[in-house]
């Protein structure tokens, strides 16, 4: 099994609201990410957990807020959003923390619209 | 610091014909260069990857690249386009000296194969 699931896949919700995307994978992959992707133009990384530990944090504003529940399991919880944050969410998963040889496994992403 | 350069945003080329789509790379270790390719509205699926050995690597659906650490560059290639190639293309790139799990993407190009 060599994928990593996203839900929900389409996302509206209002600027006072709060709301999570959820990411599993079944890999046993110890390195998850979360990126978000505007139109046309590349993933950006936004958080790295290795080992269900957050190990990067790119400057990401609090209204945006991760968690590793368990090593198959990544959360991203939202509060707060601009019209701005609305993108792509890609999750994503590697075998090992710190092996930089490893490939990423993407899921599909949720797309979220904020209003 | 690691930077990922893909000059052309579009590509078109005829179904049957040989495609390139250009990567060129900039690290200060050894590099571990990456080919992604996302459809529309979904996630990224990888493609190859080169890490060490031979300069020419094969990955999914019939794609290849070639790794030229002289010309720092890291071309993905077909010998025979099919109109279900069309899709958005993603170099990526990481240092092999940090360890770090951190990739950089290019900009994407997006391919279109006329039929």
């Amino acid at each position: 099994d060599t994928e990593v699931t996203q839900t929900p896949k389409h996302l509206v919700m209002g600027m006072t609201n709060k709301k999570s995307l959820k990411c599993e994978q079944h890999m046993g992959h110890r390195a998850m990410y979360w990126y978000k992707q505007k139109a046309k133009k590349p993933p950006e990384l936004m958080f790295v957990y290795s080992y269900e530990k957050l190990s990067i944090n790119e400057s990401v504003p609090s209204r945006f807020s991760p968690e590793c529940p368990n090593s198959s399991l990544l959360n991203l919880h939202l509060h707060a959003l601009q019209p701005e944050d609305s993108a792509l969410y890609l999750c994503a998963s590697s075998q090992e923390p710190g092996h930089p040889r490893d490939e990423q496994y993407f899921g599909p992403g949720t797309r979220l619209t904020v209003t | 610091a690691q930077s990922v350069a893909q000059p052309e945003d579009q590509v078109n080329v005829a179904e049957g014909n040989p495609l390139t789509v250009k990567c060129t790379y900039s690290v200060s270790g050894n590099p571990y260069l990456f080919w992604y390719v996302q459809y529309p509205n979904r996630g990224l699926q990888f493609l190859l990857k080169y890490i060490t050995g031979d300069n020419l690597v094969k990955g999914s659906y019939g794609f290849e690249a070639e790794f030229n650490k002289s010309q720092t560059s890291f071309h993905l290639k077909k010998p025979s386009a099919l109109v279900s190639d069309s899709a958005l293309y993603f170099c990526a790139v990481r240092d092999g000296g940090t360890g770090a799990n951190n990739l950089f993407f290019g900009t994407g190009t997006r391919l279109t194969v006329i039929p």
